[in-house]
C-alpha cells in the first residue's frame, strides 16, 4: 500500500528566506507525486507534479520539487517566501496510471514571519 | 469556464441523520472522486464514479455512497451520520482515470452535533 510521510507538522520561515518542505513516499512502482496547497479554509489548488522525466520539478507560485528515487523524497522548495505563501501544504503520491486515487500526508503547516 | 463546484458550502446536522452533497466537475471531465478532509488531518479517498460507476472505493463503511449522473455531477451520501463523519469534504474531478490532471473544489464542510 501506498503511504506518505511528511515529518515536518508545522515550519516558521521568515519573509524573503528560502523553504524546504519534506515529502517521503512509500509505493512499490514509479509514482506519480504531487503537492497540493491549501490556504484556511478552502480547498487544494494544485503546485506541481512529477510523473516521468526530468527529476525537477517547476510548479506555480515559484515553487519546485525534486524527485528522488533512492531516498524516496520529493521536496518542495522554494528560493525566497512571500507572506501569501503561509498555508498548509500536503503531498500526495497516486498509484498507477489510469487510477486516480491519491493518497496525501498529513500535511505541514507554514508560518511566514515579517 | 468554471472549475470544480461543490454544494453546499456549509452544513449543520444531527448524529443520526442523512446528508446529501453535491458536486459539478470541471468541463470536459467525466471522473469524479471523492475525499474526507478531518481537522488537521490531509484528505482520506472515500471513492470515485467513472460512466457512472463506483470504481474504486477506500477504506469507509456503506454509510457512505455516492451516485454519478449521465452529465458527470455527482453526490456523495452519509447515513447514520456520526460525530466523526464532522469534517470537509472535497471533490475532484479529471479528464479521465488518468490522475493526470486533477482539480478539487473548494468543499462542503459537514458539522455534525
Amino acid at each position: 500500500a501506498q503511504s506518505v510521510t511528511q515529518p515536518d507538522i508545522h515550519i516558521t520561515v521568515s519573509e524573503g528566506a528560502s523553504l524546504e518542505l519534506r515529502c517521503n513516499y512509500s509505493y512499490g512502482a514509479t509514482p506519480y507525486l504531487f503537492w497540493y496547497v491549501q490556504s484556511p479554509g478552502q480547498g487544494l489548488q494544485l503546485l506541481l507534479k512529477y510523473f516521468s522525466g526530468d527529476t525537477l520539478v517547476q510548479g506555480i507560485k515559484g515553487f519546485e520539487a525534486e524527485f528522488k528515487r533512492s531516498q524516496s523524497s520529493f521536496n518542495l522548495r522554494k528560493p525566497s517566501v512571500h507572506w501569501s505563501d503561509a498555508a498548509e501544504y500536503f503531498c500526495a503520491v497516486g498509484a498507477n496510471f489510469g487510477n486516480e486515487k491519491l493518497t496525501f500526508g498529513t500535511g505541514t503547516r507554514l508560518t511566514i514571519i515579517p | 469556464d468554471a472549475g470544480v463546484t461543490q454544494s453546499p458550502t456549509h452544513l449543520i446536522k444531527t448524529r443520526g441523520q442523512q446528508v446529501t452533497l453535491r458536486c459539478s466537475p470541471k468541463s470536459g471531465h467525466d471522473t469524479v472522486s471523492w475525499y474526507q478532509q478531518a481537522l488537521g488531518q490531509g484528505p482520506q479517498f472515500i471513492f470515485q464514479y467513472y460512466e457512472e460507476e463506483e470504481r474504486q472505493r477506500g477504506n469507509f463503511p456503506d454509510r457512505f455512497s455516492g451516485h454519478q449522473f449521465p452529465n458527470y455531477s455527482s453526490e456523495l451520501n452519509v447515513n447514520a451520520l456520526l460525530l466523526g463523519d464532522s469534517a470537509l469534504y472535497l471533490c475532484a474531478s479529471s479528464p479521465d482515470l488518468s490522475g493526470n490532471t486533477i482539480y478539487f473544489g473548494e468543499g462542503s464542510w459537514l458539522t455534525v452535533v
